[in-house]
């Protein structure tokens, strides 16, 4: 069965410097990945996905996001964090060949100033 | 370019009773997908409907069922509530039901059962 599986509940990190949002998968066949932002009060907002071809994902608002087959791995990164960058960020794959999203159970992103 | 719109945003209701949640979907967009969102958790697939039938249904009771409409907007009903049921309701839309397009969430409507 596809899954995805976040490991850290909350990363912190200082403004300007690096993040990554961990995201690990476990699907059969060729994975599709997705990464979505949920800001409080409000619904998932997409930021990038992974269908197949280049290993790093460019997204939105400077997010990207790199697909390493050999460690089953999705993380997000993004090269300087912004204090609105802090949100809570959910990884995701579709069952199958449907619409149906599984999601991790979220990374809550902390930057501060 | 009005993006995915549901009503209501806030409802409160008492256990036993029932409740239809409203979606829009971004325009454009044919398929809706509902899920449940408890406090602290990711979201949970309910179903999604596609020309206007319920395509897929994750684990939830027949308490929760749906409609879509021909104008593609969906309804989202739920009967005999209970605390449980608790929770952030969002919708999505996407263009079909394939998996590469990704979908496009709501804000959501947040019910809180007394």
């Amino acid at each position: 069965a596809q899954s995805v599986a976040q490991p850290e509940d909350q990363v912190n990190v200082a403004e300007g410097n690096p993040l990554t949002v961990k995201c690990t998968y476990s699907v059969s066949g060729n994975p599709y990945l997705f990464w979505y932002v949920q800001y409080p009060n409000r619904g998932l907002q997409f930021l990038l996905k992974y269908i197949t071809g280049d290993n790093l994902v460019k997204g939105s608002y400077g997010f990207e996001a790199e697909f390493n087959k050999s460690q089953t791995s999705f993380h997000l990164k993004k090269p300087s964090a912004l204090v609105s960058d802090s949100a809570l960020y959910f990884c995701a794959v579709p069952r199958g060949n449907t619409g149906k999203l599984i999601f991790g159970q979220g990374t809550t992103l902390q930057v501060k100033p | 370019d009005a993006g995915v719109t549901q009503s209501p945003t806030h409802l409160i209701k008492t256990r036993g009773q029932q409740v239809t949640l409203r979606c829009s979907p971004k325009s454009g967009h044919d398929t809706v997908s509902w899920y449940q969102q408890a406090l602290g958790q990711g979201p949970q697939f309910i179903f999604q409907y596609y020309e206007e039938e319920e395509r897929q249904r994750g684990n939830f009771p027949d308490r929760f069922s749906g409609h879509q409409f021909p104008n593609y907007s969906s309804e989202l009903n739920v009967n005999a509530l209970l605390l449980g049921d608790s929770a952030l309701y969002l919708c999505a839309s996407s263009t079909g039901q394939g998996v590469y397009q990704p979908q496009h969430f709501g804000d959501g409507t947040r019910l809180s059962i007394l």
